[in-house]
């Protein structure tokens, strides 16, 4: 089992430019989560998915959106990058959302120039 | 008043010691608590859940209040590789699901 894989581990993009991330997980969750971190502010939720076909906002949305035509794939994509978007870039899963463990990737850390 | 807050620390200890960190959280209708460890330029990891009648898990104890609406966890006999952000999670139950996590409580053990 790989778990959840993330694609690229790093880039680097010039402002206005558009870039996809990748989330694979090979443990048939059904939720997948996108995160944010940042110096200081900990792990934000972007957009999150509950299944297939299935996406909704979480508490920073803007700037972001996202895809789940597959069960185990979660695609986050910027279509304008923006300085503000600089960061470091967390994908999970988990079987069901409350009580229950959040996998995560090894990251994708972002900086826009 | 931020949902889910954690003192950044860090928080200095000598091996052997015994810490604890506190996560206070805003909303009643939370259902369930979580810690997970952070080390550097890594991805978080599950650390332990946190049961209402409280759980331990070796050194690790966990603890809920709900009455006063914060989770604690406590490390016995610190060792170096405990050095990590520690993050707490709080998760509500009902309508749109977010989980909120705190900003991470930085711990650093030293010989």
């Amino acid at each position: 089992n790989a778990g959840v894989t993330q694609t690229p581990k790093f880039r680097v993009l010039k402002t206005g430019q558009s870039m996809t991330l990748l989330c694979a997980q090979d443990m048939n969750h059904e939720y997948m989560y996108w995160y944010r971190q940042d110096p200081g502010m900990g792990l934000r939720l972007i957009h999150y998915s509950v299944g297939e076909g299935t996406t909704a906002k979480g508490e920073v949305p803007d700037g972001y959106n996202v895809s789940r035509l597959k069960k185990q794939n979660f695609l986050l994509g910027l279509e304008s990058a923006a300085p503000s978007q600089t960061s470091v870039y967390f994908c999970a899963s988990s079987y069901s959302p409350f009580g229950d463990t959040q996998y995560f990737g090894p990251g994708t850390r972002l900086t826009v120039l | 008043r931020k949902e889910v807050e954690q003192d950044p620390g860090p928080f200095n200890v000598p091996e052997g010691a015994t810490v604890a960190f506190n996560c206070t959280y805003s909303n009643s209708a939370s259902q369930s608590f979580f810690w997970y460890r952070q080390d550097c330029r890594k991805e978080p990891k599950l650390l332990m859940s946190v049961y209402s009648s409280g759980n331990e898990d070796g050194r690790f104890t966990a603890q809920l209040n709900r009455a006063s609406q914060y989770i604690s966890l406590l490390i016995r006999d610190s060792k170096l590789s405990d050095s990590a952000t520690y993050l707490c999670v709080v998760n509500k139950s009902g309508g749109s699901y977010i989980p909120t996590f705190g900003r991470g409580t930085s711990l650093i053990v030293h010989p």
